[in-house]
């Protein structure tokens, strides 16, 4: 079946790395995305990983993806007040239609 | 064993009564949640708190408040019962390792 995975919850401290991860079970995944969402607010695309990479890098935030073990992880470096939201992992799929999965979301609370 | 345990598992209180919901975790977790459950919404997070005295509002803290005196210790106050409140509520811990564990629910029901 097509399932997308995530923890619930993680609390960091203000200035540590934060890292989301995220387990997918379809492996004909062609682009994978992290989201965010902050309170009252609706899905912001935040970076997203074509499925023949292994890294991408952007300012604070590091998108690792392990096909191997269908496992896709976000970092963000630095973490700060702000960047307390809820985070979704979604895999688009390659059946024809390319139809979305998402997670249900981690929410992250950065501690002051 | 893990164990979050909630004390009242059915309540019946009237409009506008006070209601206090207590939970109680016994493994030193930091982090504790208060959530609703009602048919149809799943899971919605009314407050949580990652450490002692401190609180941060979830999704649908209208309503309700929280208390977190002690560590092992997480109560949902409801100042003044509505019936839109009716509902079951899970307390629910989560360990360093991001495991959550939950309480078995109240069943709050507001006439």
């Amino acid at each position: 079946g097509e399932d997308v995975e995530q923890s619930l919850f993680l609390s960091v401290r203000e200035g540590d790395s934060s890292v989301i991860n995220c387990t997918y079970t379809d492996s004909s995944s062609t682009y994978l995305y992290w989201y965010k969402q902050e309170p009252g607010a609706g899905l912001q695309l935040l970076t997203y990983i074509f499925s023949n990479m292994d890294m991408k890098q952007d300012q604070r935030l590091t998108v690792l993806l392990n096909k191997k073990d269908k496992h896709l992880s976000l970092r963000i470096a630095d973490t700060q007040t702000g960047d307390s939201a809820i985070y979704f992992c979604a895999e688009s799929l390659n059946t024809g239609g390319f139809k979305t999965i998402f997670g249900a979301g981690t929410r992250l609370f950065v501690k002051a | 064993d893990v164990k979050v345990t909630q004390s009242s598992r059915y309540l019946v209180k009237r409009t506008g009564e006070k209601v206090f919901l207590e939970c109680v975790q016994d493994m030193d977790h930091e982090n504790m949640f208060w959530y609703r459950q009602d048919p149809g919404l799943g899971l919605r997070l009314i407050y949580f708190s990652y450490d002692v005295k401190m609180k941060e509002k979830g999704d649908i803290p209208e309503g309700y408040s929280v208390s977190r005196e002690k560590k092992e210790r997480f109560s949902l106050i409801l100042e003044s019962a509505s019936t839109n409140q009716t509902s079951m509520y899970l307390c629910a811990s989560i360990s360093a390792g991001n495991t959550i564990y939950f309480g078995e629910g109240s069943w709050l029901t507001v006439v």
